[in-house]
């Protein structure tokens, strides 16, 4: 089984600030981990994923996750939000223990203020 | 490769009333998804195609629901007698091979009043 947590519904910034968005997953065989943006009325758009090999992946419009096995964790950080980096976001996690389905997290709400 | 597209993109229907919603995947893609997503929420599973088999089908997909992809190109998404509850967005993505990562066509809104 698979699943994923991401902790905070709302997170809210200034503009400038670093952005940091929690993400924790469960999986009992390695997993595939993924960031997913959404506006809205949209589908979702990648951010960044990984699946093997550097721990630190870099993705679209300056933002970097970090899988770290020990704490089944995949942060997302961006250094500095832009007023555009509002949206809702979306980890998720497959593995061969979900049929390699992706799984998603509830989603967080970036919210940047000026 | 023109991404997935997804027709419509928004349905209202009168409750009871049957709706079909189609995907078409990115091509070559071998695997295509159905997900359901309700406000604050996130994506939903609902069932996943491998070329033109069903392989899993979520215990949310009741049996209202009906999924096809003949030839394992596009894919249909039918729901019969809708309920108020079924008013979502429908989401369809594909992916070419269980490593690789999803690609979300923009989603069909579902209202039914």
């Amino acid at each position: 089984a698979q699943s994923v947590t991401q902790l905070g519904s709302h997170v809210s910034v200034s503009e400038g600030a670093l952005v940091l968005l929690r993400c924790n997953y469960s999986s009992s065989v390695p997993p595939y981990l993924f960031w997913y943006v959404q506006y809205p009325n949209q589908g979702l758009q990648l951010l960044l994923k990984y699946t093997t090999g550097a721990t630190l992946v870099k993705g679209i419009n300056g933002f970097e996750a970090e899988f770290k096995k020990s704490e089944t964790s995949f942060h997302l950080t961006k250094p500095s939000a832009h007023m555009s980096d509002a949206a809702e976001y979306f980890c998720a996690v497959s593995s061969s223990g979900g049929s390699y389905i992706p799984t998603f997290g509830r989603g967080t709400s970036l919210i940047v203020h000026p | 490769d023109t991404g997935v597209s997804q027709d419509p993109r928004h349905k209202i229907t009168k409750r009871g009333q049957n709706v079909t919603f189609r995907c078409d995947p990115i091509s070559e893609h071998n695997r295509l998804y159905w997900y359901r997503q309700t406000l604050g929420q996130g994506p939903e599973f609902l069932t996943y195609f491998q070329n033109e088999a069903q392989l899993e089908k979520s215990r949310l997909l009741s049996d209202r629901f009906s999924a096809e992809r003949p030839k394992g190109s596009f894919s249909t998404l039918e729901i019969q007698r809708t309920e108020q509850g079924d008013s979502a967005m429908y989401l369809c993505a594909s992916s070419r091979d269980r490593a690789t990562e999803a690609f979300f066509g923009q989603g069909t809104r579902l209202t039914v009043v």
